[in-house]
């Protein structure tokens, strides 16, 4: 297994497009997390997902920005009508209670920019 | 809530001496308490972390750091540095008791090894 892998790497769109980035979680991990850096800034945690169910919400994910995980593996993050303020990294990553429930595994994250 | 400070946003050592990253938190109940690291380009990795057992906690690459309950610090050291030190560090914490898993992140310490 490599890892937490994220795509794309990059993603450069103009303002009010639709985005969407996916997250392949490592295998077996049921827990899911995405989170977003700006630049500067540490991390700030969007939203998590227990195998299929989205158990929690940030106040930073707003109604324009959704997050699926389907079948309980790959996960992805949709931003609607994208504005400038939403120029950041975006980064996933996953955990595994059962093994160890505090250690979380980031991808590279996906750097998007909004013109 | 719960919340972490690092108090110096850039630190400059030379190769071979010691480091000493400084961070604080605040938690309203028992945390944990991480310490990750991002190279250019590259995903967070996970340097040491404190989930109740030793106050004192060895990490990756000769980290080591000392969780004081009393002063609510996390700081992170290192005897030497080298070269390949030089990334940005974050604190990061999670509250064990109320359930919830996403991590609150520092705002960052970038580290300068100069040779």
């Amino acid at each position: 297994d490599t890892g937490v892998s994220q795509d794309p790497r990059h993603k450069i769109t103009k303002r009010g497009q639709n985005v969407t980035f996916r997250c392949d979680p490592i295998s077996e991990h049921n827990r899911l997390y995405w989170y977003r850096q700006t630049l500067g800034q540490g991390p700030e945690f969007l939203t998590y997902f227990q195998n299929e169910a989205q158990l929690e919400k940030s106040r930073l994910l707003s109604d324009r920005f959704s997050a699926e995980r389907p079948k309980g593996s790959f996960s992805t993050l949709e931003i609607q009508r994208t504005e400038q303020g939403d120029s950041a990294m975006y980064l996933c990553a996953s955990s595994d209670p059962l093994l160890n429930q505090y250690e979380q595994y980031f991808g590279p994250g996906t750097r998007l920019t909004v013109t | 809530a719960q919340s972490v400070t690092q108090l110096d946003s850039h630190v400059s050592v030379s190769e071979g001496t010691p480091v000493l990253l400084r961070c604080n938190y605040s938690s309203s109940y028992s945390p944990s308490l991480f310490w990750y690291v991002q190279h250019p380009n590259k995903g967070l990795q996970l340097l040491l972390k404190y989930t109740s057992a030793a106050t004192l906690v060895k990490g990756i690459n000769g980290f080591e750091a000392e969780f004081k309950k009393s002063e609510t610090s996390f700081h992170l050291t290192k005897p030497s540095a080298h070269m390949s030190d030089a990334a940005e560090y974050f604190c990061v914490v999670s509250d064990r008791d109320t359930g919830r898993r996403a991590l609150t992140f520092g705002s960052g310490t970038r580290l300068q090894v100069q040779p």
